[in-house]
Parts: structure tokens; C-alpha cells; sequence
């Protein structure tokens, strides 16, 4: 089993203000980094996936970058509102069919 | 409308009763997968599969079996289920593999007692 650990495992943030948060995986034989938010009650839904070392990708208020050399992610949000509260999951993949999660961060906006 | 569709959504169960829940997907996707989700854990792979009657284990799929037979269809199988499977349960599918994003059903949440 992979370790992927992401930090903080949660976080509270203000309206209004922006926020960032980590994912740590192996370092070497890197192959895929996916980002998912995962909001109570639903199912997780794909955010970003990553092959490049150096990739970044951004949809609206929220971005990624991607570290393979030194194995870490970024997961930016800029400008937080209430509808980001959720917990939000990465995956590194080594190969081509297997996932490993981290145990995720759940982020609470505070309007 | 594009979904993974899991059945059934919530189940309370016996210790040793074998149960199957299903996973159907209407996308055409080649890859599918079975998650278990525990607190603190994060989601663990159970099995996967890559092509019809091509299936392969994850990091936990003690207690588990699966079958492909058909593109859209991979149910998982829980021959004598204890109550340490309990926990929450999601299917997902993909148009290629591990460097695709993944599309999740809604999730089964198993109680074995």
C-alpha cells in the first residue's frame, strides 16, 4: 500500500480568504496525481489529474500544482465561499491501474 | 445522463449471508473499481478492472471477489461477509486508466452485524 498523506487533516477558513493545502506521495516511479472534492452526502467528483511533473491546472477559484521530483501537490483556493466546504481527496498512481488515496482535508468556510 | 449507478444504496446484514451489490455504468468506460471507505483511512482499492473478463486485486481485497463479464456491469461479491466489512462502498469507472479521472456512484453503506 502506497503512502499518501495529505495535511492539514482539516482546516477553517474565512470567506473570502484563500487557502492551500498538501499532498506528500513517493517520489519515485510516478505515473498519475488525481484531486477529487468529495462534499457529505455525495460522491466524490474529479477535480484535476496531473501526469507532468511541473503541470498545473485550474478550474475557476481553484488550482494545483505538481511536484514529482520531490513528490508533492498543491491544492489552491483562491477567494473561499461557502460552497467549497468539502473534503477534498488526492490519489497518486504508480502505474497504469492501480489508486492510492489519502485520508483527505476537509475544509469548513466560515461565512 | 452519464452515471455509475451502485445498488443498493444502504444495507443491514447478518454475519455469513453472501450479498452482491451491484455497479452499472452507461459511459462505455473501459476501467472500473471497487472502494471501501473507513474514517480516517481515505478510500482503499478493493479490486479493479481493466477490460471485460480482465480483473486484478487492489490493497484490500481479502473477503472479496468480482467478475467482469459484460463492459458496463462489475458487481461486487461478498461471499461470507463479517463485520469488519462494514463501511462504505464505492464503485467508480473511467475511459482509461489511472491517468483518467475517475466517476463515482453514489456509494453502498453496508452494516454487517
Amino acid at each position: 500500500i502506497l503512502n499518501v498523506e495529505q495535511s492539514p487533516q482539516s482546516l477553517h477558513v474565512q470567506e473570502g480568504d484563500s487557502t492551500n493545502f498538501t499532498c506528500s506521495f513517493p517520489s519515485s516511479n510516478f505515473y498519475a496525481l488525481h484531486w477529487y472534492r468529495w462534499e457529505t452526502a455525495k460522491s466524490p467528483e474529479a477535480l484535476f489529474v496531473m501526469t507532468l511533473n511541473g503541470d498545473e491546472k485550474k478550474k475557476g477559484r481553484i488550482s494545483a500544482t505538481l511536484n514529482t521530483k520531490e513528490g508533492y501537490s498543491y491544492l489552491y483556493i483562491k477567494g473561499s465561499q461557502p460552497e467549497d466546504s468539502a473534503t477534498y481527496l488526492c490519489a497518486f498512481s504508480l502505474d497504469d491501474y492501480k489508486l492510492s488515496f489519502g485520508a483527505g482535508t476537509t475544509v469548513t468556510v466560515r461565512a | 445522463e452519464a452515471q455509475v449507478t451502485q445498488n443498493p444504496r444502504y444495507l443491514i446484514t447478518v454475519t455469513g449471508k453472501k450479498l452482491t451489490v451491484t455497479c452499472s455504468q452507461n459511459m462505455n468506460h473501459e476501467y472500473m473499481s471497487w472502494y471501501r471507505q473507513d474514517p480516517g483511512l481515505g478510500l482503499r482499492q478493493i479490486y479493479y478492472s481493466m477490460n471485460v473478463e480482465v480483473t486484478d486485486k487492489g490493497d484490500v481485497p481479502e473477503g472479496y471477489k468480482v467478475s467482469r463479464k459484460e463492459k458496463r456491469n462489475f458487481p461486487l461479491i461478498l461471499e461470507s461477509p463479517s463485520p469488519n466489512q462494514t463501511s462504505l462502498y464505492f464503485c467508480a469507472s473511467s475511459p482509461g486508466w489511472s491517468n483518467q479521472p475517475q466517476h463515482f456512484g453514489d456509494g453502498t453503506r453496508l452494516s454487517i452485524l
